[in-house]
Order: C-alpha cells, then structure tokens, then sequence
C-alpha cells in the first residue's frame, strides 16, 4: 500500500532563513507525490506535485520540492521563509483514486 | 470564487441525531472525493465519485455513512445516529479526469465542515 511518513511534528526556523520540510514515501509503481498547505480552520490548499520529469518541482509561494529516488524521499523547501508560512503542511501520495496523507508539520517561522 | 464550496461550515449536534453536507465542486471537474480529518492527523480517504457513479468507499465509511452524487454535480454525505467519534473535518475535494494522466491531477479541497457531536 502507498504511504507517506513525516518524520517532524514541528519544525522552527527564523525567518529569512532557508526551511525544509521531510517526507518519506514508500509506493509500489511509480510515484505520484504531492504538498499540501493548510492554514487554521481552512482547507487544504495545493502547494506543488511530482509526476516525472525534473527532480527539482517548484510550486506555489516560492516553495520547492526535491524528489529523491534512491532515499525515496520528497523534501518540501524554501530558500527563504517568511512568517506567513507558518502552517501545517502535509505530504501525499496517489493510492490508485485517492490520496493518503502523511500526519502533518507544523511550520513555526519566528520574526 | 468558483473554488469548492461546502456546506455547512461547522455543525454542533447531538449524540444520535442525523447530519448532512453538501458540497459543491469546481464545475468542470467529474470527481469528487470526501476525506475526514481528525485533530493532529492528516485527512483520511473516505469515498469518491466519478461523475454520478460511487467508485470507492474506505472501510472507514462505516453503515452510518452514505453519500451520494446524483446528477453528478453537487455531493452530500450524511452521518446518522452520530456518535462522539464521527466529530471530525470532513472535507470534500474535487478534481478533473483526463484519459491517461488522472493520477496526475491534483486534488481541490473546498474548506470543510467541523462537526461537533456533544
């Protein structure tokens, strides 16, 4: 079964500085992976996804992600962080129709 | 906004009273998923449709739950005799399907809707 793991409950940075944010999948195929940015009591909202091509994906508000075959990993980036992406952020993956989810990072990004 | 909408946004209930959402995707997307998402977790697969078809339900999706998509547009899940452990974000998503490259797409959510069972 397709599963994402998000090793980091929170994750602090000062802002101005660069962020990473971890995710780990394990799928059987090729992999559909995708981050998702969800602010209080809001939906989730699409940051970027990985289908094939590059490894380096860029996405919305300056957020990157890293795919990384041999670790199977899908690191969420920024080169620089700003106060407003604190947030909870999940990884994804593409179960055959829907997707599973990883338990979620929180962001803090201090002034 | 022509984003997903849901309805309605919170919901407080009682212990064994029936609840229903109803959700409304961007227009031109064909399916249409429901995930539940519980305090410290990430949303979790509960069903989705295909148009007006029901393709797949989680066995999280117990008898007390049923959705249905009639004519393929908007979406309503219903909970009956709610118990304590259905309070929860449930959140609907939409997204399109293309021949060959839906696994691709992602996924829309709308806002959710936090229902409360005292």
């Amino acid at each position: 079964a397709q599963s994402v793991a998000q090793p980091e409950d929170q994750v602090n940075v000062a802002e101005g500085n660069p962020l990473t944010v971890k995710c780990t999948y394990s799928v059987s195929g090729n992999p559909y992976l995708f981050w998702y940015v969800q602010y209080p009591n809001r939906g989730l909202q699409f940051l970027l996804k990985y289908i094939t091509g590059d490894n380096l994906v860029k996405g919305s508000y300056g957020f990157e992600a890293e795919f990384n075959k041999s670790q199977t990993s899908f690191h969420l980036k920024k080169p620089s962080a700003l106060v407003s992406d604190s947030a909870l952020y999940f990884c994804a993956v593409r179960g055959f129709q829907k997707l599973v989810f990883g338990t979620g990072t929180r962001l803090l990004v201090s002034p | 906004d022509t984003g997903v909408s849901q309805d309605p946004r919170h919901k407080i209930t009682k212990r064994g009273q029936n609840v229903t959402f109803r959700c409304d995707p961007i227009s031109e997307h064909n399916r249409l998923y429901w995930y539940r998402q519980t305090l410290g977790q990430g949303p979790e697969f509960l069903t989705y449709f295909q148009n007006e078809a029901q393709l797949e339900k989680s066995r999280l999706l117990s008898d007390r739950f049923s959705a249905e998509r009639p004519k393929g547009s908007f979406s309503t899940l219903e909970i009956q005799r709610t118990e304590q452990g259905d309070s929860a974000m449930y959140l609907c998503a939409s997204s399109p399907a293309t021949s060959g490259r839906a696994l691709g797409h992602e996924q829309y959510f709308g806002p959710g809707t936090r229902l409360t069972v005292t």
